[in-house]
């Protein structure tokens, strides 16, 4: 079956810090991969979306960017941390048919201090 | 550009109570229409998905949802609530040219009181 990880589950980091969150579907191949975003009290805006290895799209611009090194694995990056880029991040995938749905991860909380 | 609208962000309702959330979406072309449910502290799960055939449509846990192309509505309902049906419920759509890039509504809270 698939399944979809996600980690770290929380993170607190400073301003100006680097981030790394880290995403990896298992029992798919060449699904389509998404970075969203979930601030307080708002809904899900998507931050990048990737087809394939290497191929990433932007949504909004933004402090953050994604990187696919490898078919089931989907990075969120940051050089330097802003508060604004608080808030609950979800990877998702799908199988690739249009109208098949998302399968998300369980998220990962990140304060910036 | 599609839009998905969730008309009320919050929505208390008593235990055993029906409970509906409305959701409207904007788009000159078909779309594909379906509800998600977070838990709190958690990714999203489907509860139901809408893409052609019957306007009915039944999902999981007791919810159905009506897909109302005259309005570009996708309503959520459920009969009758229970206390596990606290969460937070997102209404989406997607377009088959945005290459599966969902558009989320602002979700809708339900909070399920005793």
């Amino acid at each position: 079956s698939q399944t979809i990880h996600q980690w770290p589950a929380t993170l607190v980091q400073p301003v100006g810090s680097p981030l790394s969150l880290e995403c990896t579907v298992e029992g798919t191949s060449n699904p389509n991969l998404y970075w969203y975003r979930q601030a307080a009290g708002r809904g899900l805006q998507l931050l990048f979306y990737s087809v394939g290895i290497g191929q990433i799209s932007s949504e909004v611009p933004q402090n953050l960017s994604a990187s696919r090194p490898q078919d089931r694995q989907f990075i969120l990056s940051s050089k330097k941390l802003l508060l604004s880029d608080s808030g609950f991040y979800l990877c998702a995938w799908i199988s690739g048919s249009y109208n098949s749905p998302l399968h998300f991860g369980n998220g990962t909380r990140l304060t910036v201090t | 550009a599609q839009s998905v609208t969730q008309l009320d962000s919050q929505v208390p309702v008593f235990e055993e109570a029906p409970v509906e959330l409305r959701c409207n979406y904007s788009s000159s072309v078909s779309v594909y229409l379906f509800w998600y449910v977070q838990y709190p502290n958690q990714g999203l799960q489907l509860l139901l998905k809408y893409l052609s055939g019957s306007t009915l449509v039944k999902g999981i846990n007791g919810f159905e949802a009506e897909f109302n192309k005259s309005q570009t509505s996708f309503h959520l309902r459920k009969p009758s609530v229970h206390i596990s049906d606290t969460a937070e419920y997102f209404c989406a759509a997607s377009l088959k040219a945005a290459g599966n890039k969902l558009t989320f509504g602002g979700g809708t809270r339900v909070l399920v009181k005793p």
